[in-house]
Parts: C-alpha cells; structure tokens; sequence
C-alpha cells in the first residue's frame, strides 16, 4: 500500500500568514493526489484535486503543487475560517489511503 | 445540489454485525463510484471501500478487507457498508462519498461527503 506521510502534524499561524502543508508518497503517485480541509462534525471538503485543480467555490487562496512523491498545499493567506485539518490522499493505487493529517490553529 | 445522508450508526458488541446504509440524491447515481471512509476518535480519516459506478467490482482497505462488503441499489440510489466481526477499533464516525468524476471505473477524488453515522463498539 502507498504510504502518505504529511507534515507538520500540526500547525499555529497568524491570520495573513501563508501556510503551506506538505504530503510525501512512498512512491511515485504521478498527480493524482488530492487535499481535503475537514472541520469536527462537518463534511470533509475536496479543496484540490490531481495535485493542483482547485475544486468549484474553493478560495483561490488555496493552490497545490508537486508531482511524483512530494506535493504542498498552500494557503497564502490564512483566514480565520480556515482552522481545520487538513489531509493528503492518493488515488493513484487501490487501496487509496489518506495522509495522518495536519491541524492547523490560530496564533 | 448534492445529498448524501448515512444512517444505520450505532452502539453494537465487539463480533456483532451492522448495515450502514447512504442515501444520495441531487444527481445520477448510477453513473458514480461510490467510497466509504471512516475517522475514529482523535485519528485521522481511513479509506475503507470503494464500488465503481457499474458494479463491476469491489475494492477494500486492509483493515476491513474479508469482514466488510459495500454494496450498492441503484435502483433505490443508496449504497451500503454491511459490517461482520466488529472490533473496538472500529469504533468510528463512517463517511459515505461519491466520485468526483463520473463513470471511472477505478476511482477519482472523493468530490463529495456526507455528514457521517457514528458507530460504537463496545461490550
């Protein structure tokens, strides 16, 4: 199974900042990786897909990057709304399998 | 728009049986991959299955591969996680999700998600 392993586990930053969340594959996973944003008792939400097509009505603060084994999701300036975790998942081999995750908080 | 809304969660003895069930509506059913997942308290999200849009075959996790079956209606538009030999670590909100892309026969992104069923397993 492929192994998806994100960093930071978690994170602390500004309102403003920009934050960027990486997902290492252990193997080459071409682009098909995705990032969702989950907030507790809600619905995770699909924010990119294929490694950087942002997802219909995601803020275009959000982008992501990479290819290969090695992918960041970025957030260019941090919103309050944005307090979530956030996780890596790839859809290049079944079984498809998510990263542990990233919760992000405010400074 | 899109609707997914899972049912069946509850509190259930390690060994025991239970039948998730998620209602979809808001587009065409039969012409999307289905997945579950799940996210046990404190842990991170846990893909566990996946039907293609056809029902030509099915795809499991490790953790649920032999104890678990999706299956899937669509005539009636749902899809179900029949779960046998439950274990505490199974004890998890479960998360129904439709393709993002129709008519994949291996799986696309998971575009979207239901709100969750709560399943607790305990003696």
């Amino acid at each position: 199974d492929i192994q998806l392993t994100q960093s930071p586990s978690s994170l602390a930053a500004s309102v403003g900042d920009r934050v960027t969340i990486t997902c290492q594959a252990s193997q080459d996973i071409s682009y098909y990786l995705n990032w969702y944003q989950h907030k507790p008792g809600k619905a995770p939400k699909l924010l990119i897909y294929d490694a950087d097509r942002l997802d219909v009505g995601v803020p275009s603060r959000f982008s992501g990057s990479g290819s290969g084994t090695h992918f960041t999701l970025t957030i260019s300036s941090l919103q309050s709304e944005d307090i979530a975790a956030y996780f890596c998942h790839q859809y290049d081999n079944l079984p498809f399998t998510f990263g542990q995750g990233t919760r992000l908080e405010i400074k | 728009q899109v609707q997914l809304v899972e049912s069946g969660g509850g509190v259930v003895r390690p060994g025991g049986s239970l039948r998730l069930s998620c209602a979809a509506s808001g587009f065409t059913f039969k012409t999307y991959g289905m997945h579950w997942a799940r996210q046990a308290p404190g842990k991170g999200l846990e893909w566990l299955a996946f039907v293609p849009y056809d029902d030509s075959n099915k795809y499991y996790g490790d953790s649920v591969k032999g104890r678990f079956t999706i299956s899937r209606d669509n005539s009636r538009e749902t899809l179900f996680l029949q779960m046998s030999g439950l274990r505490p670590e199974d004890t998890a909100v479960y998360f129904c999700a439709k393709d993002l892309k129709g008519y994949f026969d291996s799986g696309s992104p998971l575009g979207d998600w239901g709100q969750g069923t709560l399943v607790t397993v305990s003696a």
